[in-house]
This record gives C-alpha cells, structure tokens and sequence, in this order.
C-alpha cells in the first residue's frame, strides 16, 4: 500500500515563510505524479491550491507557490497570514486514474 | 455556475444498506470524471475511487475496492456511493468532487454528506 507522507503539523508566524513537504514511503517524488495541494479549513469542504507540481487555481494568492525539493513535493507559503492556518494535504497521481492523499499537515500562524 | 449538491446526512445501524448521491449542474456532466473522498471524524482526507459518467468507467483506491460501489446516473447528473452492508467505522463525512482523478486539479466539491452508523 502507498503511503504519502506529510509532517502532522507546523508552525509559522505571521509573515514569515513555511515549507511542506510531501514524500513517498518507497519512491522519489517527481513532477510525474502531478503533486497536487488541497487547503481545508474547519467544517469546509477542501480547496485545490496548487495541481501539476506547481500550477495555482484560480483566485489562489501568488503567497502559496509548488515544486520538487529534492526527492519531495513541496509547498511554500511566503508571508504567511492569519487565514493561512489550515490543513494542508499533498495528492499524488499513481497511475491508472487512481491517487493517493497524504496524511495532511496542520499549520498554525502564531 | 458549475455546483455539486449531496444528499442530506443519514443515520444508520450496522449492516444496514446505503446509497448517497452527488447532483452536478452547470456543466457537461458526462465529461468529467467525478469521485468521492471520505473523511473520518478529526482525521485526514482518503481518495475513494471515481467514475466517468459517459461510459460508467470507475476506478477505485485498493482500500476501497469491494467495499463501496460508485455509479452514476448521467440521465439525471447524479453520482452515487453505495453500502451493501455498514460498518461503525464507515462513519465519516463523504465529499464528492469534480477532476478527482489521472492528476486533473480538482475543481468543485459538494458539501459533503455525513454518514454516522451506529447501533
């Protein structure tokens, strides 16, 4: 079973710049599997941020940017804000149609 | 304006059957591949499986295959999550979304659907 790793929580202040990151349990990350980074609030259905490594939504502030940090996919919030605190969770494309979610990672702005 | 409307939330009793519903409108319904994603009381998202509603194609995740059943109504534009047989631990909120699959970025979601099951 593919397992999707995300760190179970983080902390940033207000303004400052925070990285997630997402792993594969027994493989490298790369762009071949259309990393994807959904935001939830509480009660909130999810909201797609970043989709195909590193392309934002519509509507998504140009704070919250995607890549591939070495063997991982990442997340950057620069100038993070108060409304920023959320979770986030990394969606990987397996092949076949089928994809896998990670973990998610609490972020709190403090 | 596209939208995904879910059925309301159930109560049900272990063993009981259940079938949820997802109605899309405001788009071509049948060209999107559209799916469910369940989310347990406090915890993390779980991709289920999808279905392409032109030809009923589906796919699922290894975790959820033989467990639930996704189909699709396309002459009414609705999705659908079956149960033949609940367990306590299907308890959980259920979202559909539109793009959930093959890396497409996600785009709209329904509201979810809140299935408790408890004797």
């Amino acid at each position: 079973q593919t397992v999707v790793t995300q760190e179970p929580s983080f902390s940033v202040s207000p303004g400052g710049t925070v990285t997630l990151t997402c792993g594969l349990s027994s493989a490298s990350v790369s762009t071949n599997y259309y990393p994807i980074w959904y935001q939830q609030t509480p009660g909130q259905a999810p909201r797609t941020l970043i989709y195909n490594t590193n392309t934002r939504s519509s509507g998504v502030p140009d704070r919250f940017s995607g890549s591939i940090l070495g063997n991982k996919a990442a997340l950057t919030i620069t100038g993070a804000q108060a409304d920023d605190e959320s979770d986030y969770y990394c969606v990987l494309y397996m092949g076949s149609g089928i994809s896998v979610i990670g973990g998610g990672t609490k972020l709190t702005v403090l | 304006e596209v939208q995904l409307v879910q059925s309301g939330a159930e109560v049900k009793k272990p063993g009981e059957s259940l079938k949820i519903s997802c109605k899309g409108s405001g788009y071509n319904f049948t060209n999107d591949w559209i799916g469910w994603v369940r989310q347990k009381p406090g915890k993390g998202l779980e991709w289920m499986g999808i279905i392409f509603p032109s030809d009923s194609g589906t796919r699922y995740s290894p975790s959820f295959r033989g467990q639930v059943t996704i189909s699709v109504d396309k002459s009414i534009s609705t999705a659908y999550l079956q149960w033949s047989s609940l367990k306590a631990s299907d308890t959980a909120m259920y979202y559909c979304a539109r793009r959930l699959g093959f890396g497409e970025p996600t785009d709209y979601w329904g509201q979810g659907t809140l299935v408790t099951v408890s004797s």
